[in-house]
């Protein structure tokens, strides 16, 4: 069962162009949203987090859009250059369903972003 | 300040040997876990803890065994590789294990499995 859905599973945009990432989640437990960034070779990095109460966060060209609603999120990169070209993953966290007070981050299946001059 | 170092890069088993993967993080953190990265399987979780002497199974911890006896270790252990086990192996370990704690991760385990 696969709690965080991720589209697309890849994605080529012009130098320039907006870059468009999304997930969607059904446990409405999930209470913290980061996305991490990953290069080939390299372990992912925390990019930009946002928390349900806020419907928006940006942070330079990143910005994540959040529909509690909906149970949708999904993250915007603007003006994407080719530095960009990685592979993200968008994560959920919620309480373990086995740990008393312990929390797991459920990560989707990423989306190999590349962009191209 | 070397943040979560893993060790070794890179290892070949043949099926039926036990390895053990180390990970160690310098940033006094509580909470350290062990993902898997396969193919279009994004990362999941195989065991995590939440302090010295506190470790507790995620999503994929079949064949997998972990202990924390400090805070800044936690290695994970395969008792007995299978090719199924094949896959990159990553560290991660954050201040916290609630939510809004970002997580530092390694920079992996390549591991295959003959």
């Amino acid at each position: 069962q696969q709690q965080v859905k991720q589209s697309p599973q890849s994605l080529i945009v012009q130098k320039g162009g907006i870059s468009i990432i999304n997930c969607a989640y059904e446990n409405t437990a999930f209470d913290y949203f980061p996305w991490y960034q990953q290069f080939p070779g390299k372990g992912p990095a925390l990019l930009i987090a946002i928390r349900p109460d806020v419907s928006e966060k940006k942070e330079g060209r990143f910005t994540i859009s959040f529909n509690k609603s909906a149970k949708q999120f999904s993250l915007h990169i603007m003006d994407s250059q080719p530095g960009d070209s990685a592979t993200y993953f968008c994560a959920a966290s919620r309480i373990s369903p086995s740990g008393a007070g312990s929390y797991q981050l459920t990560f989707g299946k990423g989306t190999k972003l590349s962009v191209i001059p | 300040n070397a943040g979560v170092t893993q060790t070794p890069k890179f290892q070949v088993l043949k099926t039926g040997q036990s390895m053990t993967l180390q990970c160690a993080q310098d940033m006094n953190h509580e909470y350290m876990s062990w993902y898997r990265q396969d193919p279009g399987m994004g990362l999941r979780l195989i065991h995590y803890s939440v302090g010295a002497g506190i470790t507790d199974q995620g999503e994929v911890p079949n064949g997998y065994n972990v202990s924390r006896s400090t805070t800044e270790d936690f290695p994970l252990r395969l008792l007995s590789a299978a090719p199924s086990q094949t896959s990159v192996y990553f560290c991660a370990s954050s201040y916290g294990h609630g939510g809004g704690y970002g997580y530092t991760f390694g920079s992996g385990t390549r591991l295959t499995v003959v």
